[in-house]
């Protein structure tokens, strides 16, 4: 079974500061590793994916996150804020890229917060 | 392009009573998944579907179901509503194997 444990059910962040937002993972197999970002009543946008290729993988909107293998973690990182970066952020792990018969499987979640 | 697209967007139904929520998939998309978010929780897995078979379900009761047309659009169905169901429903598409893309989705409240 897999899981994911994302550290921080809130984050606040002054307007350039640096972002970070935790994501811890599970898995018995090589994993696929995405971020999804979600704004007020959406639906998920991906912002990257981790799929074996590349360690650090570059996003849209200026994050990257940083797969870990040892540490189990797939950190969310932006160098600086912006205020139209406060939103929902889902982490989420599967055994394939697509999901598979067993799906995402996603974290509760962090709500970020810029703080002007 | 048009991506996910899902109807309703809102809905409220009463406790018994059954939904139907609708989904069209992107354009050459063959795989829709379902998943349902409850306020304050990351999604959940509900059902993949391709090629009009299920292909994974989640650990949900049998109350929940669908289906998966020809042209690849989907339809999730949910009887005897319970207060519980209420949540945003989620339905996303990819290329087999590929990229999962999510619509808005369609919320539902049940009264």
């Amino acid at each position: 079974a897999q899981s994911v444990t994302q550290l921080g059910s809130h984050v606040s962040v002054s307007e350039g500061a640096l972002v970070l937002l935790r994501c811890n993972y599970s898995s018995s197999v090589p994993p696929y590793l995405f971020w999804y970002v979600q704004y007020p009543n959406q639906g998920l946008q991906l912002l990257l994916k981790y799929t074996s290729a590349a360690t650090l993988v570059k996003g849209i909107n200026g994050f990257e996150a940083e797969f870990k293998k040892s540490e189990t973690s797939f950190h969310l990182t932006k160098p600086s804020a912006h205020m139209s970066d406060a939103a929902e952020y889902f982490c989420a792990v599967s055994e394939r890229e697509g999901g598979g018969a067993d799906g995402l499987t996603f974290g509760k979640g962090t709500h970020l917060i810029i703080q002007p | 392009d048009a991506g996910v697209t899902q109807s309703p967007t809102h809905l409220i139904k009463t406790r018994g009573q059954h939904v139907t929520l609708r989904c069209s998939p992107i354009s050459g998309h063959k795989s829709v998944s379902w998943y349902q978010q409850v306020l304050g929780q990351g999604p959940q897995f509900i059902f993949q579907y391709y090629e009009k078979e299920e292909r994974g379900r989640g650990n949900f009761p049998d109350r929940f179901s669908a289906r998966q047309f020809p042209n690849y659009s989907s339809e999730l169905n949910v009887n005897a509503l319970l207060l519980g169901d209420s949540a945003l429903y989620l339905c996303a598409s990819s290329l087999i194997g590929n990229t999962i893309y999510f619509g808005e989705g369609s919320w539902l409240t049940v009264v």
